[in-house]
């Protein structure tokens, strides 16, 4: 079955605690991108990939770090996480850009 | 960077009514206009896009057209059912770059 899947879906962490959000796709997409999602401010980009080692800065980077050393894979990393960092987090991969968007089932994220 | 609008915020409908959304678009190089729905507890989902190229598509009950001169494109969803009831997302792409999202529309469509 072709599917996104991240994880955890549902994680709270303290603050200043680095954690990981998993994320990998099985459908061989080059484009690979995360999200954050919070109330009236809809998803906001936070970092994409066009291919293997290549990444890019979304709208709001600041306090994240990816990688993309496989093209399957792309984790989303908070060295430092801070409480504003409490969202909900999606991953998405496509085939491209300009191609339908496949969204992963999300990650909650608390920070305290 | 991209600056994507979105009107109303909330619309509520009676069963059968028309709907519209409509999205405005800051970037005229942006090519890819994608409509999102996204259910209560679950993840954004593709209903329709279009491309620069094209001024309007159509898919049954829901339509998306495009004006690349006024930078703005809507979604219209005839015949609502109350199953259509969640928020939607109008997104637009410029070519490589940041895929940027409206802040969203919650459709309540009433019985």
């Amino acid at each position: 079955e072709a599917q996104v899947t991240q994880n955890p879906r549902y994680l709270i962490t303290v603050t200043g605690k680095k954690l990981t959000v998993t994320c990998s796709q099985n459908m061989n997409h080059e484009y690979m991108s995360w999200y954050r999602q919070d109330p009236g401010l809809g998803l906001r980009q936070i970092y994409y990939s066009m291919n293997v080692e290549v990444t890019d800065k979304g709208d709001v980077p600041e306090g994240y770090k990816v990688s993309r050393k496989e093209k399957r894979n792309f984790p989303l990393i908070l060295e430092s996480p801070s409480p504003n960092q409490t969202s909900l987090y999606f991953c998405a991969s496509s085939p491209r850009p300009g191609n339908t968007i496949y969204f992963g089932e999300g990650s909650w994220l608390t920070v305290v | 960077g991209e600056n994507v609008e979105q009107h109303p915020s909330t619309l509520s409908v009676q069963e059968g009514d028309s709907a519209v959304i409509k999205c405005t678009y800051s970037d005229s190089a942006s090519n890819y206009f994608p409509w999102y729905k996204q259910e209560l507890g679950k993840r954004p989902q593709l209903i329709i896009d279009i491309r620069s190229n094209v001024g309007e598509k159509k898919d049954q009950r829901i339509a998306v057209t495009l004006n690349k001169t006024a930078k703005h494109f809507s979604l219209h969803i005839t015949e609502t059912q109350p199953e259509d009831s969640a928020v939607y997302f109008c997104a637009a792409q410029t070519g490589y770059s940041t895929l940027t999202f409206g802040k969203g529309t919650m459709l309540l469509v009433s019985p």
